[in-house]
């Protein structure tokens, strides 16, 4: 199993434009979590998904938009880049309660 | 907000035991005591998490104080590997079940050669 991947690694975007941040998981989790984590400072919770279909608001929303149209991809969408979004983001995933299992992170710059 | 208390770093000597604090004074009782680290900029990593007693696997100990208040993540035999940030974080459960994690800003655990 590959896990939670995340695609691009890095990337360096404009103010005002817009992006996909995609995350796949292979371990047939039904819960999956968009995070993002700013310099010297924990990870904040943005989206989450308890099913295909279903999603919902974490901490820090605003900004942000998700889908979840399959078990296996949770993308997070930014439509208007602002600085305030320079961030590194971590998808996960979970069965369920369980332990939850992060990607390698996004690295984003808005310039 | 932040449910748990952490020092901000600490440090150990190689092959030493790592006693890592940590504070959850507001706990309830249906709620977990979970640890992940964070190894330079890669993804956190689970270690792992308890109830009321105490839990071992290959990675670390787990003490949960009988009032729950409060627990420590041990680390054995501590390796330079181990330098990472550790996260100590309390299990609340959302609306509709979600498992969130709040993460605060951990403990900074160098080990020394």
């Amino acid at each position: 199993n590959a896990g939670v991947t995340q695609t691009p690694k890095f990337r360096i975007l404009k103010i005002g434009q817009s992006m996909t941040l995609q995350c796949t998981q292979d371990m047939n989790h039904n819960y999956m979590y968009w995070y993002r984590q700013d310099p010297g400072m924990g990870l904040k919770l943005i989206y989450y998904s308890v099913g295909a279909g279903i999603t919902d608001k974490g901490e820090v929303p605003n900004g942000y938009n998700v889908s979840r149209s399959t078990t296996e991809d949770f993308p997070l969408r930014l439509e208007l880049a602002a600085p305030s979004q320079t961030s590194v983001y971590f998808c996960a995933s979970s069965y369920g309660q369980d332990t939850q299992y992060f990607g390698p992170g996004t690295r984003l710059t808005v310039l | 907000d932040a449910k748990t208390t952490q020092p901000p770093s600490m440090d150990c000597a190689e092959g030493r035991a790592a006693n890592l604090p940590c504070n959850h004074s507001t706990i309830s009782g249906n709620e977990y005591v979970y640890w992940y680290r964070q190894i330079h900029s890669q993804g956190p990593q689970y270690i792992i998490h308890g109830l009321k007693n105490n839990e071992t696997n290959e990675m670390a100990s787990l003490i949960i104080t009988e009032d729950r208040k409060s627990s420590t993540l041990i680390l054995p035999h501590a390796t330079l590997r181990d330098t990472a940030v550790y996260y100590c974080i309390v299990r609340v459960r959302g609306q509709t079940g979600a498992n969130n994690l709040f993460f605060g800003t951990g403990t900074r655990l160098t080990v020394i050669p």
